[in-house]
This record gives C-alpha cells, structure tokens and sequence, in this order.
C-alpha cells in the first residue's frame, strides 16, 4: 500500500502560470481533502470531496478548482498562480480506525509562485 | 478567536525528561480530537486519538478536559526521535470539519 500519493513533490511557478497538483489514494475511501499549511498558520481546507462525484468548498477555497477523477483521484488545479499561493499543499484522504474517522496525509507539493 | 491554540514552542528538553504540551479549543461542541505528529518537511501523522477518559499508549498520554476545553499530551522518558512538531486537531463532527492547531514544537537535547 502506498497510501496517499502527491505529484509534483516542489514546483515553482510565475505570477499568472496554471498548473494542476496531483493526489491518489489506494486505501480505498470515499473522503479525499486538499489542505495548504503557511508558517503560523495551521492547515486550512481548500476543498474536499466526501466521495466521488462531489465536492465541496473548505475554509480557503478562493482562487483553486478541483476534481474528484475516480474513486482514487482528487486533483487541485490553480488557474492563474499568485504570490500568495505559496504554500505546501497536502492531500489527504479519511476511514474508519477504531471507531473514529482519521485522515492520511500524503507527502505534500511544496509551491513557490513569484 | 482561533479555533485551536496551542503554544508554538520550542520545547528543548533533554533526553530522558518528561514534557506537556496543551491545547485549548473555542467550540465546546467539538466531537473528537486527536495529536498529529510532523517531523520538518513531512506530513503530519496521527500520533494518537483522545478520548474522554484519557488514554496512553506507550510513553505517551493523552487527556481530554471538556469543561475546560483543553487537551494535553504528556511525553515520558523522552527521546530524540520524538523530535518533532505536535499538531492539536479537533473535529466539530464530519472528517471535513477537523481544525488545526499551529503546532508546538519539541527539540530532544542529547
């Protein structure tokens, strides 16, 4: 089992430049979750996806998009990337661990836009 | 108000010691809580759920005080491994409803 997996690892984009962020899952759940931590700050949720063919907005869900492709993919697609993007993005996905729904963070997409 | 304070830290504690670390929550409808784990440059990892009546799990344990509305988690015998940063999170109910704390981070000193 690898878990949850995140592609790319680092990226680094200009101001205005789009790219989409990664993230599987092969543990077999339905709840998949983007989130981006910032110094200080501890991790926000973007957007998440109680199962497949829904998604909902997080706490920060301004200016990103997703798509919950299949039972196994969640990606994060950031249209025109801003400084303020910076940040590390992790994906997560939940089950049931004795009698309590846990989230599995991948490794996380450390982003620098300039 | 933030949902989750904890106190950032650091914590350098020698090896072998004994360390607290507390967290107070602001919606005291809050369901479940747990403490994640982050070592630098990774992902948090849940280190261990907290239920009502305390619970333990090796050198560590955790306490859950809904009057108060805080959390602790207690280190024992202390090693340097268990350097890292501990993240508070608390649920309001539904796993799209978790809140983070910023983290307070422990150094383990040889």
């Amino acid at each position: 089992n690898a878990g949850v997996t995140q592609t790319p690892k680092f990226q680094v984009l200009k101001t205005g430049q789009s790219m989409t962020l990664q993230c599987a899952q092969d543990m077999n759940h339905n709840s998949m979750y983007w989130y981006r931590q910032d110094p200080g700050m501890g991790l926000r949720l973007i957007y998440y996806s109680a199962s497949e063919g829904t998604t909902d907005k997080g706490e920060v869900p301004n200016g990103y998009n997703v798509s919950r492709l299949n039972k196994r993919e969640f990606s994060l697609r950031l249209e025109s990337a801003a400084p303020s993007q910076t940040s590390v993005y992790f994906c997560a996905s939940s089950g049931w661990t004795v009698g309590q729904e846990t989230q599995y963070f991948g490794p996380g997409t450390r982003l620098l836009v300039l | 108000r933030k949902e989750v304070e904890q106190d950032p830290g650091p914590f350098n504690v020698p090896e072998g010691a004994t360390v607290a670390f507390n967290c107070t929550y602001s919606n005291s409808a809050s369901q479940s809580f747990f403490w994640y784990r982050q070592d630098c440059r990774k992902e948090p990892k849940l280190l261990m759920s907290v239920y009502s009546s305390g619970n333990e799990d090796g050198r560590f344990t955790a306490q859950l005080n809904r009057a108060s509305q805080y959390i602790s988690l207690l280190i024992r015998d202390s090693k340097l491994s268990d350097s890292a940063t501990y993240l508070c999170v608390v649920n309001h109910g539904g796993a799209n409803n978790l809140f983070f704390g910023t983290g307070t981070r422990l150094t383990v000193i040889p």
